[in-house]
């Protein structure tokens, strides 16, 4: 069945470092959504890629969509305690949106 | 504007019992699911539902059970609890399938003894 994997697991950082997190599926993707999950809390939409190749940007995150389908990253610039927690990426299996798989996620830690 | 609600929000369970995990929501979505999450492994999908009457499994659906009667309601059932079920349980919903964002519930914490 498809994986989605994201690496690394855990990230430390300093305060204003940046941070970035890599997720590979194993299939083609038809779309892929990021999510945040606050230590206790449950996971938050943040986005969504559809198109090969996009960029899109809120504020200081990047997020990308791999020319192939299969890959993303978010990049956090210059990060601030408030962006601590969990990094989820998911998508469903290119060619039908029923299944959505989410990636093993990154934690992000930031040191002020 | 409740969104996803989730009962009950912390359980503990002998081993063999049984019991409903209790999903609603009020956004009119039709499709909705069930993940489980443990550490190090991501959010797994257990069932899923495109809508009322329509059911389906997912990564990991041994040992629970579900059902949609109602386009608001979407129940899981553990059959018979084992230790390996422990987790933290949530439900999410979503205006259409899997390309649409997912809106999810604040979870249930459940430990089975």
């Amino acid at each position: 069945g498809q994986q989605v994997m994201q690496i690394p697991q855990y990230q430390h950082v300093q305060e204003g470092e940046d941070f970035t997190t890599y997720c590979n599926s194993s299939t083609t993707l038809s779309n892929i959504q990021w999510y945040k999950q606050r230590p206790g809390g449950h996971p938050v939409f943040l986005i969504q890629l559809v198109k090969s190749g996009e960029v899109k940007k809120q504020k200081r995150l990047t997020f990308q969509f791999g020319e192939a389908k299969k890959n993303s990253s978010l990049h956090i610039t210059a990060t601030q305690t408030t962006d601590v927690g969990t990094y989820f990426c998911a998508g469903p299996q290119s060619g039908g949106y029923q299944k959505v798989t989410f990636g093993t996620g990154t934690k992000l830690q930031v040191i002020p | 504007n409740a969104g996803v609600t989730q009962t009950p929000k912390f359980q503990v369970l002998k081993t063999g019992q049984s019991m409903t995990l209790q999903c609603a929501q009020d956004m009119n979505h039709e499709y909705m699911s069930w993940y489980r999450q443990d550490p190090g492994m991501g959010l797994r999908l257990i069932h899923y539902s495109v809508g009322a009457g329509i059911t389906d499994q997912g990564e990991v659906p041994n040992g629970y059970n579900v059902s949609r009667s109602t386009t608001e309601d979407f129940p899981l059932r553990l059959l018979s609890a084992a230790p390996s079920q422990t987790s933290v349980y949530f439900c999410a919903s979503s205006l259409g399938q899997g390309h649409q964002p997912q809106h999810f519930g604040d979870g249930t914490r459940l430990s089975i003894l």
